[in-house]
């Protein structure tokens, strides 16, 4: 079956604008959530979206959010960009629930962002 | 979540068996042990997970003590392609999700 799908796999972008990132999940999977990953800080948890309702959120100021579409496809979308935003952004998808579903989770080849 | 600790890198031979440690001292007793690994430039992929019983699939085993403070992941036949960085994460199932909290993990190289 398919993997989790993002788009784009790499963007440049400069400070002050804004960017978008798409995930598109494993087929049957309810459950999005994004990581931001960087060398200094490691892998950091986002937000979790299930069944389009924002579940989980993570230490990430305002300027970072998401959303969850019926189809559970999901977007980021991180505005006013700073050079610090630069990073590799990884979005994984589960079931949502139970022992296997909850924490098991699928991830993306990512959406490399650079910040000039 | 309890937290974890791992040595921060290991070697090994290729064709050996890899022992990678884990502490998790304050692990209580709903929390589960979930392992992953992240090859170069790759998203992370799940390995395995137990609570207290060892478990074992195609990919790796998981020995967790009686005492449940610490667990090994062992890689039985390592390959040069499973050098990568592992994680050691405990987590609580909830029915409010997966919120996963990565450490630094173990950087893992594989030597021919």
């Amino acid at each position: 079956k398919a993997g989790v799908t993002q788009t784009p796999r790499y963007l440049i972008k400069t400070r002050g604008q804004q960017v978008t990132l798409s995930c598109s999940p494993i087929s049957g999977h309810r459950s999005v959530s994004w990581y931001q990953q960087t060398p200094g800080q490691g892998l950091q948890f986002l937000f979790e979206y299930f069944s389009e309702t924002q579940r989980n959120k993570g230490n990430f100021p305002g300027r970072f959010s998401g959303r969850q579409f019926s189809n559970s496809r999901s977007e980021m979308n991180v505005s006013t960009l700073e050079l610090g935003d630069s990073a590799l952004y990884l979005c994984a998808s589960s079931t949502g629930q139970g022992a296997l579903g909850a924490n098991v989770l699928t991830f993306g080849a990512g959406s490399r962002l650079t910040v000039l | 979540d309890a937290k974890t600790t791992q040595p921060p890198s290991m070697d090994c031979a290729e064709g050996r068996a890899a022992n990678l440690p884990c502490n998790h001292s304050t692990i209580s007793g709903n929390e589960y042990v979930y392992w992953y690994r992240q090859i170069h430039s790759q998203g992370p992929q799940y390995i395995i997970h137990g609570l207290k019983n060892n478990e074992t699939n195609e990919m790796a085993s998981l020995i967790i003590t009686e005492d449940r403070k610490s667990s090994t992941l062992i890689l039985p036949h390592a390959t040069l392609r499973d050098t990568a960085v592992y994680y050691c994460i405990v987590r609580v199932i909830k029915a409010a999700g997966n919120k996963l909290t990565f450490g630094g993990g173990t950087r893992v190289l594989v030597k021919p």
